[in-house]
């Protein structure tokens, strides 16, 4: 059971365009997100991340925006570089449930999206 | 500051043997995380230890090992490796004192790509 969807394997984009990754989940106790972006032979990157006490996080060119009622969030990315093609992945985690110094908090990943940023 | 770093970058096993994975961070966070990618399935948590001398299961244990060796390092091992764990691995840790966004994210060592034949 997929809680974190990336339901788009790739997204291909003009240079100086709007990129627009999405993402769904079903675990309505999720309550910090975050995006991360992964090159080729390296390790995830930390992106932005949002606290679902705000509806839209903003950095630089990338914000996040959360939709709670429709379990949705989505990256954009303005204006789209070359450098940004890269995979993006949308991760997810509950930091209510239990004490996060005993149980730490643990990450549920979507699939990925490929990014293709064409020049 | 090297953040997380992972040994070795590339391993190749045949089936049956053993091997460790190891993984150290230098930014005095508490828990520690093994993922696994794998194509078309995104990270899958393997192992966590929230703290120093804790060490609890995540999505896909079986076939692995850990030890949380101190608070700077955390190994993976695998006892008797076999083709279904080949694969990319991944660590990663975070702050988590407090249950805050901030020191929830979590950081990536850059991964061993392991072959099992």
């Amino acid at each position: 059971d997929q809680q974190v969807k990336q339901n788009s394997p790739s997204l291909s984009v003009q240079e100086g365009r709007i990129s627009i990754l999405n993402c769904d989940y079903t675990n309505s106790m999720f309550d910090y997100f975050l995006w991360y972006k992964k090159y080729p032979a390296e390790g995830p990157t930390f992106l932005i991340s949002i606290s679902s006490i705000k509806d839209k996080n903003e950095d630089g060119r990338f914000t996040v925006f959360l939709n709670k009622s429709a379990k949705h969030l989505s990256l954009h990315i303005v204006p789209s570089q070359p450098g940004d093609s890269a995979v993006y992945f949308c991760a997810a985690s509950d930091l209510t449930v239990l004490p996060i110094m005993e149980y730490g908090n643990k990450l549920v990943f979507g699939a990925g999206t490929i990014l293709r940023v064409k020049s | 500051n090297a953040g997380v770093t992972q040994t070795p970058k590339f391993q190749v096993l045949k089936t049956g043997q053993s091997m460790t994975l190891q993984c150290a961070q230098d930014m005095n966070h508490n828990s520690m995380y093994w993922y696994r990618q794998d194509p078309g399935m995104g990270l899958r948590l393997i192992y966590y230890s929230a703290s120093e001398g804790t060490t609890d299961k995540g999505e896909v244990p079986n076939g692995y090992n850990v030890s949380r060796l101190n608070k700077r390092e955390f190994s993976l091992r695998l006892e008797s490796a076999a083709p279904s764990q080949t694969s990319v691995y991944f660590c990663a840790s975070s702050e988590s004192t407090q249950a805050t966004s901030s020191q929830a994210t979590q950081y990536f060592g850059p991964g061993t790509r392991l072959t099992v034949l």
